[in-house]
């Protein structure tokens, strides 16, 4: 079975500053996908970025990038010019390609919290 | 424009009633979840459905019965409620099959039972 790790409960920033989300994960599979989820104090699950595991190029959507260590089975998460709007908990995610419906597996989360 | 919506949002009830939870995408995917998270806001798979066919069973109690009567839809309905039945539960779906393998999340729906 498929696990994933987020070694930090809680971690904090200053605004406009970088911060980096860890995230690693153990499968013996070599075809998957992997996500970051943001969820706000609103509770809704919001897509931040996705890696398809036959990538080597990291993924970015703007301010948000990600290291992807295949190897390694590492997965963080680069938040630059963090804003106050970033404060949420954020999910990493594991997902097996099985041909049909794929269940995302979560890590425990991290709480990022932004200071002005 | 909603693309994945669940009703209610809140729900109260007390121990050893029964309830159900609706979902509806509009997105035409052909998949559909449902997660629960805990108090420690761990989430974790409970069910998927493709084309209204039963895919994942996550070892959950059988006082859960999920019921997708087309695929836009997905219920879920719990008996005899119990106190750790509460947590939030949200609803996704995906298009599957080869696609973005996205999963696009309703707004949650808050159950507490007393």
């Amino acid at each position: 079975a498929q696990t994933v790790t987020q070694s930090q409960p809680e971690m904090s920033v200053q605004e406009a500053e970088t911060v980096t989300l860890s995230c690693t994960y153990d499968t013996s599979e070599s075809n998957y996908y992997l996500f970051w989820y943001k969820q706000p104090p609103s509770r809704q699950m919001i897509l931040v970025i996705r890696q398809e595991a036959y990538k080597q190029q990291n993924a970015t959507e703007n301010r948000f990038s990600v290291n992807f260590q295949k190897a390694a089975k590492s997965f963080s998460l680069k938040i630059s010019d963090s804003q106050l709007g970033d404060t949420a908990m954020y999910f990493c995610a594991f997902m097996k390609l099985m041909g049909g419906s794929e269940k995302l597996v979560f890590g425990k989360g991290t709480k990022l919290t932004v200071n002005p | 424009d909603t693309a994945v919506s669940q009703t209610p949002k809140y729900l109260v009830t007390q121990m050893g009633n029964d309830k159900s939870i609706k979902c509806e995408q509009n997105l035409g995917h052909d998949t559909m979840y449902w997660y629960k998270q805990d108090s420690k806001k761990f989430l974790k798979i409970m069910f998927s459905y493709n084309n209204k066919e039963l895919i994942i069973n996550e070892t959950v109690p059988n006082r859960f019965s999920p019921k997708s009567p087309d695929k836009a839809h997905l219920n879920l309905h719990i008996n005899s409620l119990e106190l750790g039945d509460s947590a939030v539960y949200f609803c996704a779906s995906s298009q599957g099959r080869g696609r973005s393998h996205e999963q696009y999340f309703g707004p949650g729906t808050r159950l507490t039972v007393t």
